[in-house]
């Protein structure tokens, strides 16, 4: 049983446009939500992570929206470009006690940016 | 460069031929954790080890073992793998008390 729900599986985006990869949880004590991105033959790296003390983090073209109340979080890539070509998780956590920092990921959405 | 190495790469075995599969770090992590990837999945933690000598069950370690006598390394081990393990799998590492985990680059192994 998946404590992090993700969609789509995959999508497909055209150079420029617009990624939405959304992700829900039942957990409220999470309290730390990661995206990791993964490049096919490598492993996952962390691309940007939120805390729910704020609504929305960005960095470059990548943004995440966080709503608390319907426990759902989203990242959105600007201006998607070839490279963004990968593999997108997303992932919570919680700190302190036994599941300390313990990651609970989503199952993966595959995106692929045409030229 | 801080990395997470493990081997092999890639593996073919077949039911029942117990294997080992290496991870190590060089960032003098005190967290290791083994996930495995499946299609449709996502990322499943197997085992996690806080520190040397200190290991626990994740959410799928059946089938599996591991041991941490280095801090620097973790070790997989099947004792007699089945087709079901079949898989991706991907060891990583973390400091005590940050949330960034750090990945090797996978090893995927099939079991015939």
């Amino acid at each position: 049983q998946q404590q992090v729900k993700q969609s789509p599986q995959s999508l497909i985006v055209q150079k420029g446009g617009i990624s939405i990869i959304n992700c829900a949880y039942e957990n409220t004590a999470f309290d730390y939500f990661p995206w990791y991105q993964q490049f096919p033959g490598k492993g996952p790296a962390l691309l940007i992570a939120i805390r729910p003390d704020v609504s929305e983090k960005k960095e470059g073209r990548f943004t995440i929206s966080f709503n608390k109340s319907a426990k759902q979080f989203s990242l959105h890539i600007m201006d998607s470009q070839p490279g963004d070509s990968a593999t997108y998780f997303c992932a919570a956590s919680m700190a302190g006690g036994v599941n300390d920092y313990k990651l609970s990921f989503g199952a993966g959405t595959t995106v692929t940016v045409r030229a | 460069e801080a990395q997470v190495t493990q081997n092999p790469r890639y593996l073919i075995t077949v039911t029942g031929k117990k294997l080992t599969v290496t991870c190590s770090q060089n960032m003098n992590h005190e967290y290791m954790s083994w996930y495995r990837q499946d299609p449709g999945l996502g990322l499943r933690q197997i085992y996690y080890s806080m520190n040397v000598e200190v290991t626990d069950k994740g959410d799928v370690p059946e089938g599996y073992k591991v041991s941490r006598k280095e801090k620097r390394n973790f070790p997989l081990i099947l004792e007699s793998p089945s087709p079901n393990q079949t898989s991706l799998y991907f060891c990583a590492s973390r400091v005590r008390g940050r949330d960034e985990q750090f990945f090797g680059p996978g090893t995927r192994l099939t079991v015939l």
